[in-house]
């Protein structure tokens, strides 16, 4: 499997202000996703980051608020804008493969907003 | 739509077998995945089932029946590093997404 990693690893951000999060993969891939998992919740997928393209985003999420890049095959970024409290949470970046569509997950960011 | 149900917490004890259920109704289907989760740290992959039967892996396997839109992930010889949430997870086949349950919160006691 790709190894994944993240940055930052976590962040204590103030309300109204942006943070970018961005996801390295050490091999090119096709298939890079967002998910958001709040406390005690489990994942719920933000957008599927597509390479050349605009990402594509799931209900509830929308572009203004959680821009993606995908400027190559092996990196993401998300930014979480103009944050509020209800933004903290842990955001994971992850890869998928094709066939049988496994996908891993980066180590995560784990932001918190004041 | 996708729902994914799991039971939210199970208990057990070391050195038994828990069953973990999973029941699912999704508008496609083109595999079941099983995660696990350690607290604080991200899921790692676990199995994958696409046609119906139990795939074994080590003290690990985990079944699927697609009519029934069931599987259950079987954790044998329990240790108290088990203690995870345990996440189900669907890829209905638009564009390889997966779409999660709630996880299920499992702890191993002496």
């Amino acid at each position: 499997s790709a190894v994944i990693s993240q940055k930052p690893s976590r962040d204590i951000c103030q309300r109204g202000t942006s943070l970018t999060i961005q996801c390295q993969v050490d091999s090119q891939v096709t298939m890079m996703f967002w998910y958001r998992q709040q406390p005690g919740q489990s994942l719920t997928l933000i957008a599927t980051a597509n390479q050349g393209s605009e990402a594509t985003y799931e209900s509830g999420f929308v572009i203004d608020k959680f821009p993606i890049s995908r400027p190559n095959l092996t990196f993401s970024t998300l930014t979480v804008s103009n944050m509020s409290p209800e933004d903290s949470s842990i955001y994971l970046c992850s890869v998928g493969t094709s066939g049988s569509g496994v996908q891993f997950f980066g180590p995560g960011t784990r932001l918190t907003v004041l | 739509g996708q729902n994914i149900d799991q039971p939210t917490e199970m208990t057990a004890t070391e050195g038994a077998i828990v069953q973990i259920n999973c029941t699912y109704q999704t508008s496609g289907f083109n595999g079941l995945f099983w995660y696990q989760q350690h607290a604080g740290e991200a899921p790692t992959f676990l199995s994958y089932n696409v046609l119906d039967g139990l795939e074994e892996k080590g003290r690990f396997s985990s079944f699927l029946s697609r009519s029934k839109g069931y599987s259950y992930l079987l954790l044998k010889e329990l240790q108290m590093k088990d203690s995870a949430s345990y996440l189900c997870a669907v890829n209905n086949n638009a564009g390889n997404m997966l779409t999660f349950g709630g996880g299920t919160r499992l702890m191993v006691k002496p």
